[in-house]
């Protein structure tokens, strides 16, 4: 079975902190991890997956095989940056396989 | 910039009526996945399909949702009869998924219902 954890539904810092999204996820085979994000009433949208290793929009993430983490990251976070962040796993041992998203995070950076 | 589509935007009704959302998915994507949120439940997935064939649907409340591709460009979710508790946001995402290769999907701007 997939299983996501996203333990914070709020995460609220300010502009230019530090902030990190946790994501924990539970899958016996080789899994693909995702971070999507959801600006306000519009569509979810991918940010970024751990097979690519790019940095969007200042994020990263590093899968951790070890601590089952996968874990959102960026140094200085902006204003804009405030949305919902949903973590989600996809094994890569079934062909096309579903999506198993998080509970979602939602992050608020206020000025 | 190829986009996947949804259609209502919006839709306001009262209980026990129908309801049908669309969804055309991106030209050439071979599934389609339908996925409800809520503040309280977050994405649930309800139902996909691979070349139209449906593939898992366990997410769905059978006895009132149904889901179906009449063909490769569009793709359907009635809820008969609406309940106030199916008030949600409705998502559609689109892939081209080939084995062994990324999973992304592409989600539509998605129905916010409201059953009163």
């Amino acid at each position: 079975a997939q299983r996501v954890t996203q333990p914070e539904k709020l995460l609220s810092v300010f502009k230019g902190a530090p902030v990190e999204l946790k994501c924990n996820y539970s899958y016996s085979g080789s899994p693909e991890l995702f971070w999507y994000v959801q600006y306000s009433r519009q569509r979810l949208q991918l940010l970024l997956r751990h097979i690519s290793r790019e940095s969007i929009k200042g994020f990263t993430a590093d899968l951790n095989k070890g601590e089952t983490s996968f874990h959102l990251k960026k140094p200085f976070a902006q204003e804009e940056d405030s949305a919902m962040y949903y973590c989600a796993l996809s094994g890569r041992e079934t062909s096309g396989s579903r999506l198993t998203f998080g509970e979602g995070t939602q992050l608020t950076v206020n000025p | 910039d190829a986009r996947v589509t949804q259609t209502p935007r919006h839709k306001v009704t009262e209980m026990g009526q129908e309801v049908t959302m669309r969804c055309q998915p991106i030209l050439g994507h071979n599934t389609v996945f339908w996925y409800r949120q809520t503040m309280m439940q977050g994405l649930e997935l309800l139902a996909y399909f691979r070349n139209r064939a449906p593939l898992d649907d366990s997410g769905m409340p059978k006895d009132r949702f149904s889901a179906e591709m009449p063909d490769a460009t569009l793709a359907t979710l009635k809820i008969q009869p609406s309940e106030p508790r199916d008030s949600a946001v409705y998502f559609c995402a689109s892939g081209l998924v080939l084995s062994r290769e990324g999973n992304e999907q592409f989600f539509g701007p998605g129905t916010r219902l409201t059953v009163l």
